[in-house]
């Protein structure tokens, strides 16, 4: 699986968008960026994952460069609750019982 | 809705003995993972399975490691001669058939907290 680069920590104020840059510089043409979050003490979450196309759900949005070489995750209106250890990974889709292969992350603090 | 549980949620234990760490994945879910994480760290993959087999063990570090899913459901974790190395969180997850396009979501347990003395 290619490797992603992210900021290790970034700040946001509460009610404004978060938007959290990954480079995959090396990403295949049948990879796909997830992204997850981990909010301390828990386990891992999914967010949303997308291909190509720039993607949204309840939770975020993701937008896909047009050579797919970085994404962004954007949380429209960050709250507190949103304060968590982001990752992005790229992975194959159509999972065949992959792993997904964790970096460090980038650690989101959301500021009252 | 229950969701995956892990237990016991926490686990002190002195080096050289002995550990299991149990797993409930979702019910219906054929794939199930484990991960251990240390402090400040991302999830690392040790080992998946798919039903009852271990189609994949990669990840294990050594063969202290061994873990078992005999009726395709619950997992077992069990860590021998423990080292003080092995502390950390030891995560689960599972999700529907791989394959299917419709695992790409993992759901996660709340995680194992292994402490070697």
């Amino acid at each position: 699986d290619a490797k992603t680069t992210q900021p290790p920590s970034m700040d946001c104020a509460e009610g404004r968008a978060a938007n959290l840059p990954c480079n995959h510089s090396t990403i295949s043409g049948n990879e796909y960026v997830y992204w997850y979050r981990q909010i301390h003490s828990q386990g891992p979450q999914y967010i949303i994952h997308g291909l190509k196309n720039n993607e949204t759900n309840e939770m975020a949005s993701l937008i896909i460069t047009e050579d797919r070489k970085s994404s962004t995750l954007i949380l429209p209106h960050a709250t507190l609750r949103d304060t968590a250890v982001y990752y992005c990974i790229v992975r194959v889709g159509r999972n065949y019982g992959q792993n997904f292969v964790f970096g460090p992350g980038t650690r989101l603090s959301v500021l009252p | 809705g229950a969701g995956v549980s892990q237990t016991p949620s926490n686990k002190v234990t002195e080096k050289g003995k002995y550990v299991e760490l149990r797993c409930d994945p979702i019910s219906g879910h054929t794939a199930l993972y484990w991960y251990r994480q240390s402090l400040g760290q991302g999830p690392e993959f040790l080992i998946y399975f798919q039903g009852t087999g271990a189609a994949d063990d990669s990840g294990l570090p050594n063969d202290r490691f061994f873990a078992v899913r005999p009726e395709g459901s619950v997992s077992t974790l069990k860590i021998q001669r423990t080292e003080r190395g092995d502390s950390a969180v030891y995560l689960c997850a599972s999700s529907l058939t791989p394959g299917t396009g419709l695992d790409n979501e993992q759901f996660f347990g709340p995680g194992t907290r292994l402490t070697v003395l």
